[in-house]
């Protein structure tokens, strides 16, 4: 069965600054990967997703990511950060034509300091 | 199209009593899927349904939470009795052929307290 890890559970970042949110996957088989993002008291709306083809994908707001299958990660970064991306961001995995549902990670909470 | 319709948007009720959620998912998904959100547990998949049919409940905690949907566009989750550790927010999610990568839509939740 596929799994989810993100490593940080929390991620301080100047205004501005770039961000790296991580996620490493575990499956058997071929995944789509995703990234969704929380607002606070909303719930989750898609950031952007690698289903095939090129391994840098381009999302929402700025944010991209990359597949990376020999590390099996699929990191998330922004260059800029805006006090607006304030957020949880989950990484999740589904299995290719092996499971209709959505594996989430437990998610990674970006704090934006002034 | 309004997106996940969830109702209501808050309860909050003692333990023992009977705790009914709904959701109306986007018209024309053919999976809906209910999780629960937790400080401690993140977010847990409970049950989804496929063309209204329970695939998987595998997620839901103990018989005392049950789910079912009677069409396209109605689902509840229904816990009876209720507990504290019930307290939570459960999001309803739909999607449509969620098996080839489709994304789900995610509603605005139901922040449940249960004291």
């Amino acid at each position: 069965a596929q799994s989810v890890t993100q490593l940080d559970s929390q991620v301080p970042v100047f205004e501005e600054a770039p961000v790296e949110l991580r996620c490493n996957y575990s499956s058997s088989v071929s995944v789509y990967l995703f990234w969704y993002v929380q607002y606070p008291n909303q719930g989750l709306q898609l950031l952007l997703k690698y289903l095939s083809g090129s391994t840098l994908v381009k999302g929402i707001n700025g944010f991209e990511a990359e597949f990376n299958k020999s590390q099996t990660s699929f990191h998330l970064r922004k260059p800029s950060v805006h006090i607006s991306d304030t957020a949880e961001y989950f990484c999740a995995v589904s299995e290719v034509n092996r499971d209709d549902k959505i594996i989430f990670g437990k998610g990674t909470r970006l704090h934006i300091l002034p | 199209d309004a997106g996940v319709i969830q109702s209501p948007r808050h309860e909050v009720t003692e333990m023992g009593q009977e705790v009914t959620l709904r959701c109306k998912p986007i018209s024309g998904h053919d999976y809906l899927f209910w999780y629960r959100q937790t400080m401690m547990r993140g977010l847990e998949l409970l049950i989804y349904f496929n063309n209204n049919v329970p695939i998987d409940d595998s997620g839901m905690p103990e018989d005392r939470f049950s789910a079912k949907m009677p069409n396209a566009s109605f689902s509840t989750l229904k816990i009876q009795p209720s507990e504290p550790r019930d307290s939570a927010v459960y999001f309803c999610a739909s999607s449509f052929q969620a098996a080839f990568g489709y994304e789900q839509f995610f509603g605005p939740g139901t922040r449940l307290t249960v004291l």
